[in-house]
């Protein structure tokens, strides 16, 4: 595809229900990546993949959160038992090896709002 | 530990230059890109620094300095459209070269 893409565009769902996010990074892109935005805020890292493996999950916030890569392709970012303070735009990126410093392009995002 | 910081906000004019600093401390330093984000889109790609100096690219320059952790863009002959939140991220060395963004300066410009 042309670039990152994910899905849903927007999310709502009831306190404590788990949800599912789904990213589709660029193809040939070994390096995908996940954060998170909250309203007027910068970027928060959650999680990088190199390959299927996840060498960094240091950002994940809790143990509700979870993500795995298959076939060095899509991405899942599951979070379990949702709360409000879990509302925020969930943003993926994929990048290149070597590709000038590690430039990581990102997908449009998934809005999340947990009521 | 990781610290980048950025103004919060900032107001401009059309046709008029502004500049947005960036001062970072990081555990190594690869590098130093800089983003736009229009508000509810994702942020794209503007420049990458690895070496002291200018570098120019038609209306926008970021510089770096490595020996001061610090960065700035400019912006030249603002535009409307170029209100939008500015991104500064260190490209961190070693571990697993992962971006450390700081929180975003968001520039308003007005007629």
């Amino acid at each position: 595809g042309a670039g990152v893409s994910q899905s849903p565009s927007n999310k709502v769902t009831e306190k404590g229900k788990d949800v599912e996010l789904r990213c589709d990074p660029i193809s040939g892109h070994t390096a995908l990546y996940w954060y998170r935005q909250r309203l007027g805020q910068g970027l928060e890292f959650l999680i990088y993949f190199q390959g299927n493996s996840a060498p960094d999950k240091s950002g994940l916030p809790s143990d509700r959160f979870s993500a795995e890569r298959t076939g060095e392709s899509v991405s899942t970012l599951t979070i379990q038992r949702t709360q409000q303070e879990d509302s925020a735009v969930y943003l993926c990126a994929s990048s290149s090896p070597g590709r000038r410093g590690n430039e990581q392009f990102f997908g449009p995002g998934t809005r999340l709002t947990v009521l | 530990g990781q610290n980048i910081d950025q103004p919060t906000e900032m107001t401009a004019t059309e046709g008029a230059i502004v500049q947005i600093n960036c001062t970072y401390q990081t555990s190594g330093f690869n590098g130093l890109f800089w983003y736009q984000q229009h508000a509810g889109e994702a942020p794209t790609f503007l420049s990458y620094n690895v070496l002291d100096g200018l570098e120019e690219k038609g209306r926008f320059s970021s510089f770096l300095s490595r020996s001061k952790g610090y960065s700035y863009l400019l912006l030249k002959e603002l535009q409307m459209k170029d209100s939008a939140s500015y991104l500064c991220a260190v490209h961190t060395s070693g571990g697993y070269n992962k971006l450390i963004f700081g929180a975003g300066t968001r520039l308003a410009v007005h007629p």
